[in-house]
């Protein structure tokens, strides 16, 4: 049972466009969620988060849109650089204190020069 | 202020034996986290231990099991290896207990080890 779901495995866009990456989740304990990315050889590392509260956060070039009622949240990334290309997961949890992230399958984003 | 290591990196083992993993926390964090990634898929949570004692497991039969040292270092063990035991395995460490410690969520991923089962 896939609670997060990632259905792009792949994405790939031009240096200076924006690239979306798209996540849908089934639990709706779910209320706190957050995009890790991953470069080969690394472990994943923190980008940015959304709490179910909100429905967007900014960070930079990075922001994550949050449609509850839909269960689905986003990442935009503008402009892309050639030092995003990496995977890009989504994670969720329930409850900020939870112990456990329930991750998608990530979504490998190149960016084309 | 050093981050999260994981040892060995690369590993092959033989199904049905036992494997250890290893992994040291990042300086100041008491919280270690286990995830195993197969291939194509993103990590599963396996086990969380805080103050060397389990703190949240997921959905993995009991030949996983794991143990946390004072120094809040981490090992990972899994008996009786399957072939669908290949996978990247990850660890995390954090701060409190969960998987807050800040405003980042407090995990710090280790860059994993990669065990093939054959």
């Amino acid at each position: 049972d896939q609670q997060v779901k990632q259905n792009s495995p792949s994405l790939s866009v031009q240096e200076g466009r924006i690239s979306i990456l798209n996540c849908d989740y089934t639990n709706s304990m779910f209320d706190y969620f957050l995009w890790y990315k991953k470069y080969p050889a690394e472990g994943p590392t923190f980008l940015i988060s959304i709490s179910s509260i909100k429905d967007k956060n900014e960070d930079g070039r990075f922001t994550v849109f949050l449609n509850k009622s839909a269960k689905h949240l986003s990442l935009h990334i503008v402009p892309s650089q050639p030092g995003d290309s990496a995977v890009y997961f989504c994670a969720a949890s329930a409850g900020r204190r939870a112990q456990k992230l329930v991750f998608g399958q990530g979504t490998r984003l190149t960016i084309n020069p | 202020e050093t981050g999260v290591t994981q040892s060995p990196t690369h590993l092959i083992k033989t199904r049905g034996q036992q494997v250890t993993l290893r992994c040291s926390s990042q300086s100041g964090h008491n919280t270690v986290s286990w995830y195993q990634q197969a291939l194509g898929q993103g990590p599963q949570f396996i086990f969380q231990y805080y103050r060397e004692e389990e703190n949240g497991r997921g959905n993995f039969p009991p030949r996983f099991s794991g143990l946390q040292f004072p120094n809040y270092s981490s090992e990972l063990n899994v008996n009786a290896l399957e072939l669908d035991d290949s996978a990247l395995y990850l660890c995390a460490s954090s701060l409190g207990g969960g998987g807050q410690g800040s405003t980042n969520y407090g995990y710090t991923f280790g860059s994993g080890t990669r065990l093939t089962v054959v």
